[in-house]
């Protein structure tokens, strides 16, 4: 399995604190990317990474931020979650054009 | 919106039989993957065809694609109950990685 974790697993939040999603690769690739998958919607890309310190945002990026100081990590920050927000989070990653590997997710409920 | 969408969003079949699946998309694309989704777990790659690519076998699974149309398709042949997942294909510009919604496939034994 592609080295790549996400933590925490679960988090229980309250409507208007700030959250912060970490996702680790060992990987070294160049890409990184945030979705979110809600019922009936698929997987929608939050924001994504292609280089330390270089990020873009996706298709649904209100209320999020990302960072990435470092090849390995990259966090998604909810800067005041809202119930909106409660959803299942993949990160994953990808080298280059090439098949992209996925994390375990991370269930946010925000109540 | 989303780059891909497939049709059907759910397709139940019996075992055996092969099922499809389609993906339509709306900009160019380097290459387009499909992914499948067991309850609740992560992604997993299936195959990825590039776009100067018409066709693609691995296993039981074959891809087509057509660019003219923006278009893509997945065959699975002599299903088995343990493919019940959800299948996405997913629009590759390098950078940018974009899913569709989804097909439900549930095969019945």
């Amino acid at each position: 399995d592609a080295g790549i974790t996400q933590s925490p697993r679960h988090k229980v939040t309250e409507t208007g604190t700030p959250v912060t999603l970490r996702c680790h690769q060992t990987e070294n690739h160049r890409y990184m990317y945030w979705y979110r998958q809600d019922p009936g919607h698929g997987l929608r890309l939050i924001h994504y990474s292609y280089g330390v310190k270089d990020t873009d945002k996706g298709e649904v990026s209100d209320g999020y931020s990302v960072s990435r100081s470092k090849t390995e990590d990259f966090l998604l920050t909810l800067e005041s979650a809202t119930s909106s927000q409660t959803s299942v989070y993949f990160c994953a990653i990808k080298g280059g054009d090439t098949e992209a590997f996925f994390g375990q997710g991370t269930r946010l409920t925000v109540v | 919106s989303q780059q891909g969408e497939e049709d059907p969003q759910a397709l139940s079949i019996q075992e055996g039989e092969n099922a499809t699946m389609n993906c339509s998309y709306k900009t160019s694309i380097n290459n387009l993957q499909w992914y499948r989704q067991n309850s609740g777990r992560g992604l997993v790659h299936l195959i990825l065809i590039r776009s100067n690519e018409r066709e693609k076998h691995s296993g039981r699974l074959r891809v087509t694609l057509d660019t003219s149309k923006k278009s893509s398709s997945l065959l699975i042949t002599a299903s088995r109950a343990a493919d019940t997942a959800s299948y996405f294909c997913a629009t590759d510009r390098v950078e940018k990685l974009t899913f569709g919604t989804g097909t439900r496939l549930t095969i019945i034994p």
